[in-house]
């Protein structure tokens, strides 16, 4: 069975500061993994995946995240912190054999950015 | 990026009653749907995959009765919630597939409160 384990409720951090939000996977196969942010009240948006190739993935609003297959983990990280940046975001994983066809989430970590 | 829209966006009903909740990609055809519940600071909790044409796939714990999901054109898909309850109440949000990209493309979510 596949899972997604996301080991901090909360991250603070300062305006113009680096981030980082961990992520750790389990899944039988070739991993597909993601990241999604979500705004209060709102559906999830896309921000970046890795399926193969380079270990780091460039997305969406200057979010990139480290594939370890050693350490199963896809950690996303940013190197300037916005106040626009405070969401909740999930790591998801979906795996590639028969029966892994589902998306499975992370319980998300909640980013606060302070000015 | 793909377009979801699901609609309501939120509903207030009476116990008892039933409500449906509409999830359709605007601009991609999604043989697969997802529907998601999320609880308040939860995570998402995969409920059913909806194939076009065919019977859902319900997770283990979800009342197929209960929840009822019709996926009956590749662009829309349908969770009726029947006799809903107060422990009904909660944010549902349904996902399409594009197929071949493995990210999931996400409506804005229907909160549904019983009373």
């Amino acid at each position: 069975a596949q899972s997604v384990a996301q080991p901090e409720d909360q991250v603070n951090v300062a305006e113009g500061n680096p981030l980082t939000v961990k992520c750790t996977y389990s899944v039988s196969g070739n991993p597909y993994l993601f990241w999604y942010v979500q705004y209060p009240n709102r559906g999830l948006q896309f921000l970046l995946k890795y399926i193969t190739g380079d270990n780091l993935v460039k997305g969406s609003y200057g979010f990139e995240a480290e594939f370890n297959k050693s350490q199963t983990s896809f950690h996303l990280k940013k190197p300037s912190a916005l106040v626009s940046d405070s969401a909740l975001y999930f790591c998801a994983v979906r795996g590639t054999n028969t029966g892994g066809f589902k998306t499975i989430f992370g319980a998300g970590t909640r980013l606060f950015v302070k000015a | 990026g793909a377009v979801v829209s699901q609609h309501p966006s939120w509903v207030i009903c009476k116990s008892g009653t039933s409500v449906k909740i509409e999830c359709r990609s605007l601009d991609f055809q999604a043989t697969t749907m997802f529907w998601y519940r999320q609880f308040p600071k939860q995570s998402l909790m995969l409920m059913a995959t909806s194939n076009e044409g065919s019977k859902a796939t319900y997770e283990q714990g979800v009342e197929k009765d209960k929840f009822l999901i019709n996926h009956a054109s590749l662009t829309l898909s349908t969770l009726t919630v029947t006799s809903a309850h107060p422990e009904d109440s909660s944010f549902y949000i349904c996902s399409g597939d594009r197929g071949g990209t493995g990210e999931l493309f996400f409506g804005e979510g229907s909160r549904l409160t019983v009373l």
